[in-house]
């Protein structure tokens, strides 16, 4: 299958930005995606970019795609604790009659005071 | 809104046991899926179906079975239980935006095989 690739780890002060870097390789994704994982539970969708655009913001997130070198970030600015959690990108590729989620390893963000 | 409903939260089963992980929806979405979480490997799909009656294999299906009997329901079994499915199990469902896929997701199933 392909394969989305994340560094696993990232700490940040709180206040300051944080960037979530993530690469895949199936160059026709439609949507990329960034969930977000809090301890103990399962995850829920943050945001999503058209792989047409090259950057999407809402309030404290900004997604940026560099779809020619296959690269999507996810900024999200004056960082709190309470966005430690993991990040997981995900693309969506068609196979056979579904359309599927592949996700990356996760990135453990961890906010220190 | 009950959403993605996983039962049990925990389990510990011995090598060989079988049993079933129950999954539930009650938003009418058509695709299911089974992930497992494993540290440093993101979640791998086990199991997905696009509707009532079908269901296909994911990445890494074996040694596990799926029904989809009704829409709402979605159970994963294991048939023979072994340490390597020691993990974490997520059940996910999702409904179609043209080419969005925005998954819903269970609390989990943290499943220990000794």
């Amino acid at each position: 299958g392909e394969d989305v690739e994340q560094s696993l780890f990232l700490s940040v002060r709180e206040g300051d930005s944080s960037v979530i870097n993530c690469t895949y390789t199936d160059s026709s994704s439609t949507y990329l995606y960034w969930y977000k994982q809090e301890p103990g539970a399962g995850l829920q969708l943050l945001t999503y970019i058209f792989s047409n655009m090259d950057m999407k913001q809402d309030q404290r997130l900004t997604v940026l795609l560099n779809k020619k070198d296959k690269h999507l970030s996810l900024r999200i600015a004056d960082t709190q604790t309470g966005d430690s959690a993991i990040y997981f990108c995900a693309e969506t590729i068609s196979s056979g009659s579904a359309r599927q989620l592949t996700f990356g390893s996760g990135t453990q963000l961890t906010v220190l005071p | 809104n009950a959403g993605v409903t996983q039962t049990p939260k925990f389990q510990v089963l011995k090598t060989g046991q079988s049993m079933t992980l129950q999954c539930a929806q009650d938003m009418n979405h058509e695709y299911m899926s089974w992930y497992r979480q494993d540290p440093g490997m993101g979640l791998r799909l086990i199991h997905y179906s696009v509707g009532a009656g079908i269901t296909d294999q994911g990445e890494v299906p074996n040694g596990y079975n799926v029904s989809r009997s009704t829409t709402e329901d979605f159970p994963l079994r294991l048939l023979s239980a072994a340490p390597s499915q020691t993990s974490v199990y997520f059940c996910a469902s999702s409904y179609s935006r043209g080419l969005t896929t925005e998954a819903f997701f269970g609390q989990g199933t943290r499943l220990t095989v000794v």
